[in-house]
């Protein structure tokens, strides 16, 4: 399917263990995005990758890494997932530059217990 | 630090009447703005945006207001339809730093 896609949607996982949340875009996009949203906090950038191996980081990034080997996959791992990371993550791509559109994928939620 | 604020969290309004939505920033840097809707279990979705060398920008019902030197922007909506219910972002961007930063969202309920 064309567009961007987040897998999975939903995620249990226990607290210290290493968790992937995935995101692919079919647009060859050269910007990608991932953002946690948390009440009280909106939308909080993480990390940010302007093409293929390139990667820089965001407001909140301690406790997460990315990669971009390929231009249409962003993956986001947590090292070694606390409580606090519970949130719904969303993952973004646009096409030029942060100040094109910024096309979502539908979420992940993820819980840590 | 919360660059980009939005300091109403929910909003009411009537159907038909003008539904305004507003959004401070405190980073100088920030050159281009731009306005999200999410609607619950969606990703958000682009709506409007506005460049700092301008002070209005228009789309159809959707109107987006910059005051630079009030550090200030918003976002009016005319008139309202029960469909524009849903939480708005405001997001900003520094051409220093290429990073889109969003604001906390303000819900807007849009009443029949």
């Amino acid at each position: 399917d064309a567009g961007i896609t987040q897998s999975p949607r939903y995620k249990i996982t226990e607290t210290g263990r290493q968790v992937t949340l995935m995101c692919h875009q079919t647009w060859s996009h050269s910007y990608m995005f991932w953002y946690r949203q948390d009440l009280g906090h909106g939308l909080r950038l993480i990390y940010y990758s302007a093409a293929a191996d390139i990667t820089d980081k965001g407001e909140v990034p301690d406790g997460y890494v990315v990669s971009r080997s390929k231009t249409e996959n962003f993956p986001l791992t947590l090292e070694s997932a606390t409580r606090s990371q519970t949130s719904v993550y969303f993952c973004a791509s646009s096409l030029r530059d942060s100040r094109t559109e910024a096309f979502f994928g539908q979420g992940t939620r993820l819980t840590v217990v | 630090d919360q660059q980009v604020k939005q300091n109403s969290p929910s909003l009411s309004v009537q159907e038909g009447r003008i539904s305004i939505l507003n959004c401070d920033y405190t980073n100088s840097m920030f050159d281009y703005f731009l306005w999200y809707k999410k609607y619950p279990a969606e990703g958000p979705t682009f709506l409007i945006s506005i460049s700092s060398i301008k002070d209005k920008n228009e789309d159809g019902r959707f109107t987006v207001f910059l005051n630079k030197s009030a550090k200030h922007l918003s976002l009016h909506i005319v008139p309202s339809q029960p469909g524009d219910s849903a939480v708005y972002f405001c997001a900003a961007v520094s051409g220093a730093t290429n990073k889109l930063i969003f604001g906390t969202g303000t819900l807007l309920a849009v009443q029949p």
